[in-house]
């Protein structure tokens, strides 16, 4: 079965520090391009950060960017975001997906969602 | 990058057709085919229903369908069910190469 398991999520203390991670199983890792998205309570999803496939490129969203890192460890299967400087407008669900390709052509659509892990930025 | 705008909330009976629209700028969705839809019941995660504005994953019912005009994209569900009702947001790939949602559209199955 494809699955992505997120962990990682937990309450902090604004200006602190968090590691999410998500272990992905089902599917060879190692080809797919994978993403965060996070989703504040009774609001919509918003992109956080994508990952190419061996780690070499990233994006961010502005609101992260300079904050957060992410990685990916393919020989573990497992997806990473590093969070500093947290904010609460930082707090949300955090998800990480897979996005959809057919052999080498990607399609900017996320096919495959772990559960979610919840991160509260608060004192 | 602003969110994509959706109508707060639609709704039909069972067996009606909706229309969900999606309206961005010529930066992202007037500019690209890479805009996908989402369906969210509440608690779980977001299911990827449409990808490439009008694609269907395996799985997903023809009854769910897309296009794009512009800078608008939308989502048609035809013979409505009970089962459809959620929250249904957009995405698009955008110039600055990062992806942006809608704010999303609850749909209610009268």
């Amino acid at each position: 079965e494809v699955q992505l398991v997120e962990s990682g999520g937990g309450l902090v203390q604004p200006g602190g520090s968090l590691r999410l991670s998500c272990a992905a199983s089902g599917f060879t890792f190692s080809s797919y391009w994978m993403h965060w998205v996070r989703q504040a309570p009774g609001k919509g999803p918003v992109w956080v950060s994508r990952i190419d496939r061996d780690g070499s490129s990233t994006d961010y969203a502005d609101s992260v960017k300079g904050r957060f890192t992410i990685s990916r460890n393919n020989a573990k299967n497992t997806l990473y975001l590093q969070m500093n400087s947290l904010r609460a407008e930082d707090t949300a669900v955090y998800y990480c997906a897979r996005e959809s390709q057919s052999g080498d052509y990607k399609y900017d659509a996320l096919d495959i969602w772990g559960q979610g892990t919840t991160v509260t930025v608060s004192s | 990058q602003s969110a994509l705008t959706q109508p707060p909330s639609v709704s039909g009976s069972p067996g009606q057709s909706v229309t969900i629209s999606c309206t961005g700028t010529s930066s992202d969705v007037g500019s690209y085919h890479r805009v996908s839809w989402y369906q969210q019941p509440p608690g779980t995660a977001p299911k990827l229903m449409i990808y490439d504005v009008s694609s269907r994953p395996s799985g997903v019912p023809d009854r769910f369908s897309g296009s794009k005009s512009g800078n608008t994209a939308s989502l048609t569900i035809s013979g409505l069910q009970a089962e459809d009702e959620a929250d249904y947001y957009c995405s698009s790939y955008t110039s600055t190469n990062t992806l942006v949602f809608g704010g999303g559209t609850q749909l209610t199955v009268l």
